[in-house]
């Protein structure tokens, strides 16, 4: 089945470490985002990429860390600058061109230990 | 810069009864895009209508209708013969046409609850 899959669904965090968020689509997209949200909150723009080797800077980028090496995957990087990174994360994705509308993965859930 | 208000935090609805759930923006653009995205329980976000701002024509699908008021920005969503399986967070959103960020402004989201 077509699709965006994210993992883990649930991923725990120490002090001082990285982690990597995963998110794959095969719906043969050329944009994928990232976004956070908070409880209460709609959802912010962490990073987004419209072409492979490209990304840029979202709204709330600080902390943060990407990579677009193929097509199907955006992996997100929570560093150990990102002091506050519990929260739901959620990918998306879209084909190119004017107002295409996102498709969103399950989303993973960061819980700092 | 664009933003979304969703002035009701939590509305409820019996089963079967209609419900409307408001949406407001602020934008200086002429050309852009709404949407409505459900997040059930399970926390994924689910497409549940789109409208054009250049189309005069309200969108729908199947139960669920919008009333766009470009005038007014204003983006409501109608669900009709409402169930069970509708409960949900729902989110009104924003999006520029291409040549911005492509991002997507939310406003804080709705909780819908459906009586039996």
């Amino acid at each position: 089945d077509g699709g965006i899959t994210q993992s883990p669904k649930y991923l725990f965090r120490k002090e001082g470490q990285n982690v990597t968020l995963s998110c794959e689509q095969n719906l043969n997209h050329d944009a994928m985002y990232w976004y956070r949200q908070d409880p209460g909150q709609g959802l912010r723009l962490i990073y987004y990429s419209q072409i492979v080797n490209d990304f840029q800077k979202g709204d709330i980028a600080e902390g943060y860390s990407v990579s677009r090496e193929k097509k199907e995957s955006f992996p997100l990087t929570v560093t150990s600058a990102q002091k506050n990174p519990t929260a739901f994360y959620l990918c998306a994705s879209s084909t190119a061109g004017t107002g295409k509308t996102q498709y969103f993965g399950p989303g993973t859930r960061l819980l700092v230990l | 810069a664009q933003t979304v208000t969703q002035s009701q935090p939590e509305m409820s609805v019996q089963e079967a009864e209609t419900v409307t759930l408001s949406c407001t923006y602020d934008t200086s653009e002429s050309d852009y895009y709404l949407f409505w995205y459900k997040q059930p329980p399970s926390r994924q976000m689910i497409l549940v209508i789109r409208q054009e701002a250049y189309k005069q024509q309200n969108a729908t699908e199947n139960r669920f209708s919008v009333n766009f008021q470009k005038a007014a920005k204003s983006f409501s969503l109608k669900i009709s013969d409402s169930q069970l399986g509708d409960a949900a967070m729902y989110f009104c959103a924003y999006r520029l046409p291409q040549g911005g960020s492509e991002k997507l402004v939310f406003g804080k989201g709705t909780k819908l609850t459906v009586n039996p």
